[in-house]
């Protein structure tokens, strides 16, 4: 069964530093999402891309966040510097073009210390 | 901003219960959904009622969709212990297919 390949796992790195999330979607899903979710809370979406064009990154915090997808395939989430308030599961997700049924990668687990 | 809330935040039942969970949303919308998220992973997709209707069912679950409230609920009947989670609903209402999801319930069932 396709799934959605998240890369690492888990991930410590200190603050000032910088780290990156890997997404490769489901193939042929047009839609991906990038969502960070707070422990005890629901997904935030961060940025949803349409192909390799973003078409939402209303609640991405530009100044350290950058998302790309430039094939229009995988994706890649980067944070730079990364801050104590970033700790929290980087969840990716996609879905074909029309439907709205989302397929969720088993998520990044980022600690900042 | 979560366009949904879910009430209530954490209910404990039974096994052999049903579990009913219910979402509040502000905007109108296209699509609602509910998904389950276990322990540290990623969520899975369980069903989704379009605006158009009221009432769905799948297996053990059944969503109903109040638009005029602006409202869902989701029951899981005959509850097991492989139920318990987190269960979200999350909402679309534009072309782009923009999903937001609520603040979720954390549901326990206890053997």
């Amino acid at each position: 069964e396709a799934e959605v390949a998240q890369s690492p796992r888990y991930k410590i790195t200190e603050k000032s530093q910088a780290v990156a999330f890997w997404c490769d979607p489901i193939s042929g899903h047009a839609t991906l999402y990038w969502y960070r979710q707070i422990l005890g809370q629901g997904p935030e979406l961060l940025v949803q891309f349409q192909d390799e064009s973003v078409v939402d990154d209303s609640q991405l915090p530009k100044d350290r966040f950058s998302a790309e997808r430039l094939k229009g395939v995988d994706s890649t989430l980067k944070i730079q510097p990364a801050e104590l308030g970033d700790s929290a599961m980087y969840l990716c997700a996609s879905s074909t073009q029309g439907r709205t049924e989302a397929f969720f990668g088993q998520g990044t687990r980022l600690t900042v210390v | 901003s979560q366009q949904g809330e879910e009430d209530p935040q954490a209910l404990s039942i039974q096994e052999g219960e049903n579990a009913t969970m219910n979402c509040s949303y502000k905007t109108s919308i296209n699509n609602l959904q509910w998904y389950r998220q276990n322990s540290g992973r990623g969520l899975v997709h369980l069903i989704l009622i379009r605006s158009n209707e009221r009432e769905k069912h799948s297996g053990r679950l059944r969503v109903t969709l109040d638009t005029s409230k602006k409202s869902s609920s989701l029951l899981i009947t005959a509850s097991r212990a492989a139920d318990t989670a987190s269960y979200f609903c999350a909402t679309d209402w534009n072309s782009a297919s923009k999903i937001i999801f609520g603040s979720g319930t954390r549901l326990s069932i206890r053997p």
